[in-house]
Formats: C-alpha cells, structure tokens, sequence
C-alpha cells in the first residue's frame, strides 16, 4: 500500500540521548516534510526537502537535523533531546508545486524524560 | 508576517449544517488546503481552493476569497464520525504550506 511510514510510533527517551526519527515513502514524491504538532499550536515545519541531496530549514529548526541522502527516506535526528521536544512528530510528502497536498505518516509521540 | 486565524472551537448538532472560518495573510498564494484531523491520528486531505468560489463534493463544499484572504469548509448533514479537527493551509509563493492552529469540531446528537 502506497503511503508513508514512520518508526517508532512512541517512545520515551531519556533528556540528553540521541533518536533518529524514521521516514518512508513509496509514492516517489519529491518534497518531504517534518512537523511537530504541540496542542494550541498547530503543526510547525521542523525542516523539508524539495528533493532528494537538498535540506532546509523550518519554523523550528534547532536541535534537529535532517538528510534526504535518496527520494524514499527522511530521518529526523535530535542530538541531545530535551524536554521542550516532547511532541507528536508528523512526515509528510508532497509532489512539490501541485495541489495535491500532502500524505502524512501516522505520527510518532515522543516524551523526553 | 504570515498568518492563518480559525476558531479553537465550535459545537454543532448531528444532522445540522457547519461552517467553519479561515481568515489568512501570507506572502503570495497557491491556493489553500483543509485537512481533517482525528485524534491521535494524521491530517487527511479534504479540499484544495485556488480559485474563488464554492467547490462541492457530496457533504463537504469549501469556499474561497482570494480579495478577503478568506476560506470556509462547508458540512452539511452532519454525523457523528465529523467529530474532529480542521486545519486550513495555504501554499505560500515559495510553494510551502503555512498551517492554521485546526479548528476542533465537537458535534453532539
């Protein structure tokens, strides 16, 4: 089935770990996407790419980075997590410049401890 | 700045009608999105608007005015499962989507 999927869909970690955050896509979009999704805030863009070598930053960028080394895969990384990055962290992908919108994976919900 | 404003909340009754209002500043326009939000769950698509009027599809419609920066989904008949949240978008001229805080839509019989 066709779509995007995330890893893992909860977890909680320890402040000052690492995580990787996984993502992929089999629908070839070029565009990729992360947000997190804090309740009364909406969804904020963490990073994206608009295609497969190329990264840029979001709304809310710090203490995450990102590759995009091939089309099917965004993993987001937080280096040392804190608490304020408890969230529920949403993928996306798009076809970049059409009005298709965007498919999301179904979310990963993190809580750093 | 870009901004995107809609109600936190509002409360309809089952089989009633609903609209929900998004107003928006942003810099440049591709057109404007509404998802639908279940919780704990991802958004889904519902519409896609880049040119004013009223587009229908079966119990959803969705309105845009592109002079007013102003959309609006429209529920007709609405059923329980309609319980959710919904988020306006609007494709900036950089073609990246500027999201709303959602709107949670409680129906009640």
């Amino acid at each position: 089935i066709a779509g995007i999927t995330q890893a893992p869909t909860s977890q909680i970690l320890a402040a000052g770990r690492r995580m990787t955050l996984r993502c992929t896509q089999d629908m070839r979009h070029n565009a990729m996407y992360w947000y997190r999704q804090d309740l009364g805030l909406g969804l904020r863009l963490i990073h994206y790419s608009n295609t497969a070598g190329t990264t840029g930053k979001g709304e809310v960028p710090d203490g995450y980075s990102v590759s995009r080394a091939n089309t099917d895969d965004f993993p987001l990384t937080l280096a040392s997590a804190v608490p304020s990055q408890t969230s529920v962290y949403f993928c996306a992908s798009s076809d970049s410049g059409t009005g298709n919108g965007y498919t999301f994976g179904s979310g990963t919900r993190l809580t750093v401890v | 700045g870009q901004n995107i404003d809609q109600p936190t909340e509002m409360t309809a009754t089952e089989g009633a009608i609903v609209q929900i209002n998004c107003t928006y500043q942003t810099s440049g326009f591709n057109g404007l999105f509404w998802y639908q939000q279940h919780a704990g769950e991802a958004p889904t698509f519902l519409s896609y608007n880049v040119l004013d009027g009223l587009e229908e599809k079966g119990r959803f419609s969705s309105f845009l005015s592109r002079s007013k920066g102003y959309s609006y989904p429209l529920l007709k008949e609405l059923q329980m499962k309609d319980s959710a949240s919904y988020l306006c978008a609007v494709l900036d001229s950089n073609y990246q989507l500027i999201w709303g805080a959602g709107t949670k839509l409680i129906i009640k019989p």
